[in-house]
C-alpha cells in the first residue's frame, strides 16, 4: 500500500511557541489530505481537510488561526500549531487520500506542550 | 452529517475465540464503509472495506458485510490470535472527497 510519513514523530515545546508538523505522501500524489487529532483512548477527530493549492476546510469548532494548514504540493501538507498551550497536547495524525477512495494514514505525531 | 456508533471496549478474548464488533451508522445516501486497525504504537491501517450494499469486505480472516437495511457493518473473525490485539475503528466515508467519520474505537485484547 501507499506510504504516508509524518515528521516529527514526537515533539516537546514550551507554551507559547509554534510547532510545525509535516505530512508527506511518499509514493503517490494526494490532492487531498486530512488532519486528525486523537485523544488517549478516544476516537480520531477530524480537524480539517487540506486541498492542494487552496485553503483548508476546517471542521466546526476547530480554530483555523490556531491550526494553520498549508498544502503547497501534491505530496506535502503541513500543520502548524501556533502559540501552543498545554491543552493542545495530543496525538496528531494525517492521512492522504488517493483516487481509489482510500485514505492512507501517517504514523502520527505526539505533541507535548509544557 | 454521517455518524457511527461502535461497540464499546475493551473486549478481552481467549485465543481462537469468535469475535464480533458491532458497528451501526447513520448517513445520507450510501457511503462506503471501512474498518481500520491501529496496532500498539503504530498508525491506522485499512483492514477492509465495502462500497455498496451486500458487499462483503474481508482481510486477514476478518469479515464485514454492508447491511443497508440495518445500517450496520459488524466486524467478525472466526478465530482470533494474540497478534489481533489492537484498536479497531469503524468509519463510514462520504463518496465526495473521502472524508471519514470514525467510531470511538474498540480495543481488543486477545490472551493466549
Amino acid at each position: 500500500g501507499a506510504v504516508v510519513s509524518q515528521h516529527p514523530s514526537r515533539v516537546i515545546c514550551k507554551s507559547g511557541t509554534s510547532v510545525k508538523i509535516e505530512c508527506r505522501s511518499l509514493d503517490f500524489q494526494a490532492t487531498t489530505m486530512f488532519w486528525y487529532r486523537q485523544f488517549p483512548k478516544k476516537s480520531l477527530m477530524l480537524m480539517a481537510t487540506s486541498n492542494e493549492g487552496s485553503k483548508a476546510t476546517y471542521e466546526q469548532g476547530v480554530e483555523k488561526d490556531k491550526f494553520l494548514i498549508n498544502h503547497a504540493s501534491l505530496t506535502l501538507s503541513t500543520l502548524t500549531v501556533t502559540s501552543a498551550h498545554p491543552e493542545d497536547s495530543s496525538f496528531y495524525i494525517c492521512s492522504a487520500y488517493d483516487t481509489d477512495n482510500e485514505q492512507f494514514f501517517g504514523p502520527g505525531t505526539r505533541l507535548t506542550v509544557l | 452529517g454521517n455518524s457511527v456508533t461502535q461497540m464499546e471496549g475493551p473486549v478481552t478474548l481467549s485465543e481462537e475465540a469468535f469475535l464480533t464488533i458491532n458497528c451501526t451508522y447513520t448517513a445520507t445516501g450510501y457511503p462506503s464503509l471501512f474498518w481500520y486497525v491501529q496496532y500498539p504504537g503504530e498508525g491506522l491501517q485499512l483492514l477492509l472495506k465495502a462500497t455498496k450494499a451486500d458487499d462483503k469486505g474481508s482481510n486477514k480472516g476478518f469479515e464485514a458485510t454492508y447491511r443497508k437495511e440495518t445500517t450496520s457493518f459488524h466486524l467478525e473473525k472466526g478465530s482470533v490470535q494474540v497478534s489481533d490485539s489492537a484498536v479497531y475503528f469503524c468509519a463510514p466515508g462520504d463518496n465526495q472527497g473521502g472524508k471519514l467519520i470514525f467510531g470511538q474505537g474498540t480495543e481488543l485484547s486477545v490472551k493466549p
